[in-house]
């Protein structure tokens, strides 16, 4: 199975800040990359997916960059709804697998 | 817009079978854009993906549960469902269904039900 790793595990930032997210995969996945975003007691919404292709509806505050092993979720101008956990995975081989998640808190 | 909503047993006792459903509507489980698919999270932790189903019956599942695991679509009712069968208290978790899109090459889980959680407990 691929292994997915984000860091940081959490994170606090404030309102207007900018914020990144990284997410590694334990093998070369492509572009094979998405991002959810998890608010409490909700379920997983899609942000970014293809590491890059900001999905309908989605803020453009979001983005996403990376390929291969390496990527990053940016959150630009955080707002106070962003507080979330943040998860990335891989669909590049079956199982899928998620990373551990990032939790985000406003400061 | 597509919907999907989870219903079955809130307990299940140790040993026993778990037996979700998920409803769609705003979309068809017989359509060949997409399959469908279950996702679980155990309390507080991270996501863990069960498997898929294709609008013909095809499935792929989790080699970790796959000894376990039964997946079937009705289209019919519009709905799929999942059996996990000898659980136990490790299969406490909020189950989720969802919409697999594959757009070009790319699978993406685009749609999800609210979960329902599930607990194994005598």
């Amino acid at each position: 199975d691929i292994q997915m790793t984000q860091s940081p595990s959490s994170l606090s930032a404030s309102v207007g800040d900018r914020v990144t997210i990284t997410c590694r995969a334990s093998q070369s996945i492509s572009l094979f990359l998405n991002w959810y975003q998890q608010k409490p007691g909700k379920a997983p919404n899609l942000l970014i997916y293809a590491a890059s292709s900001l999905q309908s509806g989605v803020p453009s505050r979001f983005s996403g960059s990376g390929s291969g092993a390496d990527f990053t979720l940016t959150i630009s101008n955080l707002q106070p709804e962003d507080l979330a956990t943040y998860y990335c995975q891989q669909s590049y081989s079956t199982p899928y697998t998620f990373g551990q998640g990032t939790k985000l808190e406003i400061k | 817009q597509v919907q999907l909503q989870e219903s079955g047993p809130g307990l299940v006792r140790p040993s026993q079978t778990l037996s979700l459903s998920c409803t769609v509507s705003g979309d068809s489980v017989g359509s060949t854009a997409y399959y469908w698919t279950w996702i679980r999270q155990h309390p507080g932790k991270g996501l863990e993906w069960i498997g898929y189903i294709s609008y013909s019956g095809n499935t792929y599942y989790n080699p970790a549960l796959k000894s376990r695991l039964a997946m079937s679509v009705d289209t019919s009712n519009n709905q799929f469902s999942l059996e996990l069968a000898s659980v136990t208290a490790a299969d406490t978790a909020v189950y989720y269904c969802a919409r697999i899109r594959s757009l070009r090459t790319v699978t993406m889980f685009d749609f999800w039900g609210q979960g329902t959680l599930v607990a194994v407990s005598s």
